[in-house]
């Protein structure tokens, strides 16, 4: 079994709709991230969680937000979608140490339309 | 920029010749990371090379930290198809909750 599942692995939706992509991780990890990936700018950070009750701003929070629901979840809404957040967005978990060491999702390739 | 930046962007070999990825970046690190992704998957951890290291190997991978120019390689020995992948560098920066700054990727093509 996968250590870092995403799902759903791809969405299309409409501009104006609420969308939540969901991480779930079994390594025992305390920290958490959100990115996404466009072609040609690469892994831009959203939000970060080093434990439950931890939430932190990434490069590019603005339309998104998070919960950390338990330690093993995170999950990444879009209240109002709109079609410049089409792109691929991953999660992924790294323990409590200095050299973060980062182990990511398959992805969920999402379209707005 | 905070970022990596990964050079040449864009490599195409021969299966059984050598790669050589480099990056450069602009502020103090803890440490440096490089990360594969094969198309449209997830990115998968490499290696990790600490600032007061400046090689270091693993299988046919082999990492170089310059921190006086703020520069790493990564060199694939014998490259395979398999290996034809996005690898990104990352350097792991001293503040922002020591946060990756992941550059832009260079695409690498192994040609069989």
């Amino acid at each position: 079994d996968a250590d870092v599942t995403q799902t759903p692995r791809n969405r299309i939706t409409k501009t104006g709709k609420r969308i939540m992509l969901e991480c779930s991780q079994t390594k025992g990890h305390d920290r958490m991230y959100w990115y996404r990936q466009d072609p040609g700018l690469g892994l831009r950070l959203i939000y970060y969680s080093f434990d439950v009750k931890d939430i932190n701003k990434g490069e590019i929070s603005d339309g998104y937000s998070v919960s950390r629901q338990a330690q093993a979840k995170f999950s990444l809404s879009l209240e109002s979608a709109i079609p410049n957040q089409t792109a691929l967005y991953f999660c992924a978990t790294s323990r409590s140490n200095s050299y973060n060491e980062q182990f990511f999702g398959p992805g969920t390739r999402l379209t707005v339309l | 920029s905070q970022q990596g930046e990964e050079d040449p962007q864009a490599l195409s070999i021969q299966e059984g010749e050598n790669a050589t990825m480099n990056c450069s970046y602009k502020t103090s690190i803890n440490n440096l990371q490089w990360y594969r992704q094969n198309s449209g998957r997830g990115l998968v951890h490499l290696i990790l090379i600490r600032s007061n290291e400046r090689e270091k190997h693993s299988g046919r991978l082999r990492v170089t930290l310059d921190t006086s120019k703020k520069s790493s390689s990564l060199l694939i020995t014998a490259s395979r198809a398999a290996d034809t992948a996005s690898y990104f560098c990352a350097p792991v920066l001293n503040y922002g909750n020591n946060r990756l700054a992941f550059g832009k990727g260079n695409q690498v093509v192994v040609i069989p």
